[in-house]
């Protein structure tokens, strides 16, 4: 079946503009977090949805980030008057219900002139 | 907050060779201990994941164990081959809310 799919694959832009990347889960899954992998380092949790609930929000590094998603489908991840500190790579992830194994994307590379 | 270091940071083993990656964490208190591979140019791949029950997993080559007193996990390779060349993360799940903490992943390389 579909796996977790990202769009898009790579990202140039130049600071100061705003990007958005969107995550498409796995069908009938009820979680979705994103991350950021900047290079040589490990993978930062960023936000998490569930559901219904509240997302959250503890990893986003400021308030130049957001993150919002549609009911249990897809999400968009914005990043705000972009930073080349941004530049890293974005994964997203999503899990069933009840699960507790994270299936992820292949990420979008964003790199900021 | 929770911090996973994983050493080394990169190996390089003959095809055939058994081998053993290692992960170490702060905070003894998890829910979950996680491994993953992840392939230049894509995501990430579950491998095992061993509940804060266990002691171990394991599945076909590939064994993980989990000592939580020690705040140490390792990932067993047995037999490996040229398709095992990855690099391997190991994360932590501290609440069962699955925000997982991740080490900086170990670069296998298998030589054939």
């Amino acid at each position: 079946g579909a796996g977790v799919s990202q769009s898009p694959s790579n990202k140039v832009t130049e600071k100061g503009k705003d990007v958005e990347l969107r995550c498409d889960p796995i069908s009938g899954h009820t979680a979705l977090y994103w991350y950021r992998q900047r290079l040589g380092q490990g993978l930062e949790f960023l936000i998490y949805f569930q559901g219904n609930s509240a997302p959250d929000k503890s990893g986003l590094p400021s308030d130049r980030f957001s993150a919002e998603r549609t009911g249990e489908s897809v999400s968009t991840l914005t990043i705000q008057r972009t930073q080349q500190e941004d530049s890293a790579v974005y994964l997203c992830a999503s899990s069933p219900p009840a699960g507790d194994t994270q299936y992820f994307g292949p990420g979008t590379r964003l790199t900021v002139l | 907050k929770q911090e996973v270091t994983q050493i080394p940071a990169a190996l390089s083993v003959p095809e055939g060779e058994n081998l053993v990656l290692n992960c170490s964490f702060t905070d003894s208190a998890i829910y979950n201990l996680q491994w993953f591979r992840q392939d230049p140019g894509k995501g990430l791949t579950s491998l095992l994941l061993i509940q804060s029950s266990q002691r171990e997993q394991t599945s076909g080559r590939l064994n993980a164990s989990l000592d939580k007193s020690s705040g140490r996990s390792t990932l067993y390779i047995a037999a490996s081959q040229p398709g095992d060349s990855a690099t391997y993360l190991c994360a932590s799940d501290q609440t069962g809310a699955n925000n997982l903490f991740f080490g900086t992943g170990t670069r296998l390389t298998v030589i054939p």
